[in-house]
């Protein structure tokens, strides 16, 4: 069975607000986390990874947070842009499967101008 | 540097046929991971290959296939294809001999249409 999921399917966010997408995993053996993500005809492009001994870690305008606690992980937009407008994907990967990553289902972000 | 390249990038087949997907990993990146994208079951892992050795299999029948020439070049075959098998197959590539963060750089993908 999958994973790791997604809390909402679509996401519409006006332009310069923040966003926030979540993920949920249920595999405390997971070693780190990707976010994804995937324009229209394209192939998924990395955004930023967090390894499973880190809380939180910061890109540029993105923010990972990690809570294994709940088994969430979210990842956070500053000032959302049009450009952000794509599929995002949250995935799971484990050194005992190191070549293999798990994705969640996708949210769609829709930004509003 | 020219980034992962994938041939064809459409391509029209019907029902017990089989097809033949290629993929040209980034310049000295040695790993070449598959992935089936659809819209109902996401993004499932095929296989990856590293030095021409498949590492990882994913849950998929043996009419899917893969293999990685000396080049790190690499094609997925599937025989007898089925409606069901209509996806985007993407190839990813990375440069780490063993993924750390799983840092992957995909290809735009080929998508297959099976009628």
């Amino acid at each position: 069975g999958e994973s790791v999921g997604l809390h909402l399917p679509t996401l519409s966010v006006q332009e310069g607000d923040n966003s926030i997408i979540n993920c949920a995993y249920s595999n405390s053996a997971s070693d780190y986390f990707i976010w994804y993500k995937q324009e229209s005809g394209k192939g998924p492009q990395f955004i930023i990874d967090i390894r499973s001994n880190m809380d939180k870690r910061q890109g540029q305008r993105v923010t990972v947070l990690l809570n294994k606690t709940v088994k969430h992980l979210s990842l956070q937009i500053a000032a959302t842009q049009p450009g952000d407008s794509a599929v995002y994907f949250c995935a799971e990967g484990r050194r005992s499967n190191d070549y293999k990553l798990s994705f969640g289902a996708g949210t769609t972000v829709t930004v509003r101008a | 540097k020219a980034g992962v390249t994938q041939t064809p990038r459409y391509l029209i087949k019907t029902r017990g046929q089989q097809v033949t997907l290629s993929c040209s990993p980034i310049s000295g990146h040695r790993s070449v991971s598959w992935y089936q994208q659809t819209p109902g079951q996401g993004l499932q892992f095929l296989f990856e290959y590293f030095s021409e050795t498949q590492r990882n299999k994913g849950n998929f029948p043996g009419r899917f296939s893969g293999r990685q020439f000396s080049n790190s070049r690499s094609e997925m075959n599937v025989s007898t294809l089925e409606l069901g098998d209509s996806a985007l197959y993407l190839c990813a590539s990375s440069l780490a001999a063993k993924t750390n963060t799983g840092e992957l750089f995909f290809g735009e993908g080929s998508r297959l249409t099976v009628l």
